[in-house]
């Protein structure tokens, strides 16, 4: 399976201090994707890299990918209350995304 | 675009009757999935169309389960009969492509109890 798996299962900092996510999958990709998913509603895609792309950055997010390894980091920049949410990895491999468990990230004020 | 459209957003029914989630998706958006959440399987693809056409079924977990996609703007997940282990919430998401090159947009979700 291509599924990415999330580490750590949850995360519990402070405002203003940075989130780091990491991802590790099994298979080769052609894209691997974040997403954010708050309590009781769906996922909202933040971020893509594609497998021929090292870093990438959106705001106060910053994507890494390493293939050598099969792994990607999300790193959230000043987090905010609001950024408290569960955060996704998703490996695109030839035809659909597969999901990993998620990483809770609760950001106390 | 209002976004995908899951209905109901709840749904509460007893071990043994037929259940029926509702999905409209994004105009445009060639291809749509079917979605289960729960926590110890955490999300798993049940099923996904291109141009209305179902392309892979393997993850609809039994005969019990159906799916359809009469047109672009609308599809269902039947489950008939329910049953408890059925609870979960159902994702519905379209995107331009399978790898979601432009992301994959999801519905709210459809919360699942199966007395």
């Amino acid at each position: 399976s291509q599924q990415g798996e999330e580490d750590p299962q949850a995360l519990s900092i402070q405002e203003g201090e940075n989130a780091t996510m990491n991802c590790s999958y099994k298979t080769s990709i052609n894209n691997l994707q974040w997403y954010r998913q708050n309590s009781g509603r769906g996922l909202v895609h933040l971020i893509l890299i594609r497998s021929n792309e090292r870093e990438k950055h959106s705001g106060r997010l910053r994507v890494t990918l390493d293939t050598s390894k099969k792994s990607s980091s999300l790193l959230i920049t000043a987090s905010r209350a609001a950024d408290t949410a569960s955060y996704f990895c998703a490996t695109a491999g030839y035809s659909t995304l597969t999901f990993g468990k998620g990483t809770m990230l609760l950001v106390s004020p | 675009d209002a976004g995908v459209i899951q209905s109901p957003r709840h749904e509460v029914t007893e071990m043994g009757q037929e259940v029926t989630l509702r999905c409209k998706p994004i105009s445009g958006h060639d291809y749509l999935f079917w979605y289960r959440q729960t926590m110890m399987r955490g999300l798993e693809l049940l099923i996904y169309f291109n141009n209305n056409v179902p392309i892979d079924d393997s993850g609809m977990p039994e005969d019990r389960f159906s799916a359809k996609m009469p047109n672009a703007s609308f599809s269902t997940l039947k489950i008939q009969p329910s049953e408890p282990r059925d609870s979960a919430v159902y994702f519905c998401a379209s995107s331009f492509t399978g790898t979601g090159d432009y992301g994959y947009t999801f519905g709210s979700g459809t919360r699942l109890t199966v007395v």
